[in-house]
């Protein structure tokens, strides 16, 4: 089966500009997830979808960063303005609903790196 | 608060030696357990993973995990070590108190010396 796409797969910008990832997540699966990972740590949670809706957005910072899932499938992650300690590898993730006791899977895209300059 | 802890940052095994990377949780109830290892460049791949039942669970390229609910702790290890096992792991549990999202941990980089 496919895997879950990302773009882009690097991306260098000046501070205060903006920026957008996109996320194709395993079809049919309906719980996305964007983390962010600085270097030298593990991924941190951004932000959880479910089909459409927002679970979990407690850690967005949203007076910078926002997030969109247009029709529970594709999602779209965006910085406007973005800062230099936003610079990490942004990863999507996508499993089936989320039921990790019914044995499911969490999928990992390759992820975008951002550089901020 | 739920959290992971991997106490060690960096780790460097003989080739053919056994690996052992720690992992402790701080988490509410029963939580789902997980070993991610990523390698340069690449995407974070499951290891193995612990849901219920038996302590002592088995997963991919040789490696096992066992959970210990006394100690917090689900230390993965491997009885003989690759040069190829040289990357970052990455201990997670879930799910999250909102949603279901995994938190990681920060990682332990693994080198192998020949």
């Amino acid at each position: 089966e496919a895997g879950v796409a990302q773009s882009p797969r690097y991306k260098i910008i000046e501070k205060r500009q903006s920026v957008a990832f996109w996320c194709n997540p395993i079809s049919g699966h309906a719980t996305l997830y964007w983390y962010q990972q600085i270097l030298g740590q593990g991924p941190k949670l951004l932000i959880q979808f479910q089909n459409n809706g927002v679970v979990d957005d407690s850690q967005l910072p949203k007076d910078r960063f926002s997030a969109e899932r247009l029709k529970g499938v594709d999602s779209t992650l965006k910085i406007q303005p973005a800062k230099l300690e936003d610079s990490a590898v942004y990863l999507c993730a996508s499993s089936l609903r989320g039921d990790w006791g019914g044995g499911e899977k969490l999928f990992f895209g390759s992820g975008t790196q951002l550089s901020v300059l | 608060a739920q959290s992971v802890t991997q106490p060690d940052i960096h780790i460097t095994v003989s080739e053919g030696a056994s690996l052992e990377l720690r992992c402790n949780y701080s988490y509410g109830a029963t939580p789902y357990l997980f070993w991610y290892v990523q390698s340069p460049g690449q995407g974070l791949q499951l290891l193995l993973k612990y849901f219920s039942g038996d302590t002592l669970v088995q997963g991919i390229k040789g490696f096992e995990a066992e959970f210990k609910r006394s100690q917090s702790s689900f230390n993965l290890r491997k009885p003989s070590v690759h040069w190829s096992d040289a990357a970052e792991y990455f201990c997670a549990v879930g799910p999250n108190q909102a949603g279901t999202a995994l938190i990681f941990g920060k990682g332990t980089t693994l080198s192998v010396s020949s």
